[in-house]
């Protein structure tokens, strides 16, 4: 069973901040995922990447299959942007969107 | 199609008594899953179906939860005999078979008092 570890757990930043939340996972993949969860409890998928990277918007995501390793980046951060981020993969190699392992997530704050 | 749709999105209920959330998926999608969070916690993967069949559901948390899909289209979960543990919040998502993106909807939250 995949293990996911995000860090930090909490971090709290001030608006135009560049800012960088980990993902570190035990076993190999076939894709990882994103998302952000808001007060209120609705999930949005970010991003679903395989490998390299990938841009929406303010957001990057970056992904190195060979460590296990996955950074999501958030440029000229916003209030807006206050959120928990998520990291989510499969529970084993070449395993679908069947029931995703998420990691505790990570509370981001912006502050204006 | 607005989206995955989760209905009710509150529920608080007394212990004991028996409680049933209904999810209906994006429509062209075949899959459909549930998940629970706990406060503090990422969601955990609880059961789900390709069309109308469960393909998997050792994870249900217990006797007490069970989940259908009659007709391949949306789905209940239903708990029975709710202990306050069981509150949470329900999320409940859906996909295409072969594309592992998976879209969520806005989940039901749960207390049991």
């Amino acid at each position: 069973k995949n293990e996911v570890e995000q860090s930090p757990q909490n971090l709290t930043a001030q608006e135009g901040e560049f800012i960088t939340i980990n993902c570190s996972y035990s076993v190999g993949i076939s894709a990882l995922h994103w998302l952000q969860q808001h007060p209120g409890g609705g999930i949005v998928s970010l991003f679903m990447l395989s490998s390299g990277k990938k841009k929406h918007g303010r957001l990057i995501a970056t992904i190195n299959i060979q460590e296990k390793h996955s950074s999501l980046h958030i440029t000229a951060s916003h209030p807006r942007d206050s959120a928990v981020y998520i990291c989510a993969v499969p529970p084993y190699s070449g395993g679908g969107a069947d029931g995703l392992t998420f990691g505790k997530g990570t509370h981001l704050i912006i502050q204006p | 199609d607005t989206g995955v749709s989760q209905d009710p999105r509150h529920k608080i209920t007394k212990r004991g008594q028996n409680v049933t959330f209904r999810c209906d998926p994006i429509s062209e999608h075949n899959r459909l899953y549930w998940y629970r969070q706990t406060l503090g916690q990422g969601p955990e993967f609880l059961t789900y179906f390709q069309n109308e069949a469960q393909l998997e559901k050792s994870r249900l948390l217990s006797d007490r939860f069970s989940a259908e899909r009659p007709k391949g289209s949306f789905s209940t979960l239903e708990i029975q005999r709710t202990e306050q543990g069981d509150s949470a919040m329900y999320l409940c998502a859906s996909s295409i078979t072969g594309v592992t993106e998976a879209f969520f909807g806005q989940g039901t939250r749960l207390t049991v008092v």
